[in-house]
C-alpha cells in the first residue's frame, strides 16, 4: 500500500491556469508537508500543516493556497500559474513534527509544467 | 546564505570505486539526516545521526557525524549502479520541528 500518495503525477497547464495537487497519506500521520525541487534539484519547503493548523508557510506567493481537510489529507492550489511554478511538488508527512525517531515519508512526486 | 553546503555537487565514478559525500554547516544541530533520491521517486531517509562524532554503518555505507555536530559525511566502498541517485543531507532549522531544511544534494553515478 502507498503511504503517501499524490496526484496527478504529471501535470502540463498554460501560464495563467489555475491547477490543484493532491495528496493523501495513510499512516496516520499529524503532520504534513509541501516541498518544491527546483531544476537543480533543490528541495525547498513551502508549508507544513499540523492536524490540519499551517505551522509553517516559508515566504511562499499567495498564489499558492494549500487545504487541509482533514488530517490525512493536504492539497495544493496554484492560482495564475507562471513559468517559474515548473518543478517536482513533493508532499510528505511526519507523525508529529520532526524529531530524531521521525524522518519525513515523502510522496512521489507531481512534475508541474507550465508553457 | 546556505544553511547546510553540499559537496561534490555532482559524482561520476567507475564500479568499484570509493567515495566520499560532505555536509557542512555553520549551524550547530541536534541531528541530522542523509536521504537517497532515485529518478520519479521521492527522497527516501537512509539514516539519522544524533551525538558528536557517532559513526553508523548501512551496509557499505558509513555515516560520521562531526564532533562538533555542524557537518557530516557519507562514506560508500565499492559503489555499484544501484547507489546511483541524489544523496541529500537534511537538519532541522530556525529551531523549528515542522521544517526540514535539506542541502543542495549531491548526485552521484556509479558507471558499470
Amino acid at each position: 500500500d502507498t503511504a503517501v500518495s499524490q496526484t496527478p503525477k504529471y501535470l502540463v497547464t498554460q501560464m495563467g491556469n489555475d491547477k490543484s495537487i493532491k495528496c493523501e497519506q495513510n499512516l496516520g500521520h499529524d503532520t504534513m508537508y509541501w516541498y518544491k525541487q527546483d531544476s537543480k534539484k533543490f528541495l525547498k519547503i513551502m508549508f507544513s500543516y499540523n492536524n490540519k493548523e499551517l505551522i509553517i508557510n516559508e515566504t511562499v506567493p499567495n498564489r499558492f493556497s494549500p487545504k487541509s481537510p482533514d488530517k490525512a489529507h493536504l492539497n495544493l492550489h496554484i492560482n495564475s500559474l507562471e513559468l517559474g511554478d515548473s518543478a517536482v511538488y513533493f508532499c510528505a508527512s511526519t507523525p508529529s513534527g520532526i524529531y530524531v525517531n521521525s524522518p519525513l515519508h515523502f510522496g512521489n512526486g507531481t512534475r508541474l509544467t507550465v508553457t | 546564505t546556505q544553511l547546510l553546503e553540499q559537496s561534490p555537487q555532482f559524482l561520476s565514478i567507475q564500479e568499484g570505486e570509493n567515495l566520499t559525500v560532505y555536509c557542512n554547516s555553520s549551524s550547530v544541530f541536534s541531528s541530522l539526516q542523509w536521504y537517497r533520491q532515485e529518478p520519479g521517486e521521492g527522497p527516501v531517509l537512509l539514516v539519522t545521526v544524533v551525538t558528536g562524532g557517532e559513526v553508523k554503518k548501512l551496509k557499505r555505507l558509513t555515516f560520521q557525524f562531526g564532533d562538533a555536530r555542524k557537518d557530516s559525511s557519507l562514506h560508500i566502498t565499492a559503489a555499484q549502479p544501484g547507489d546511483t541517485g541524489l544523496y541529500l543531507c537534511a537538519a532541522n532549522s530556525g529551531g523549528s520541528n515542522y521544517k526540514l531544511t535539506f542541502g543542495k544534494g549531491t548526485l552521484l553515478t556509479v558507471n558499470p
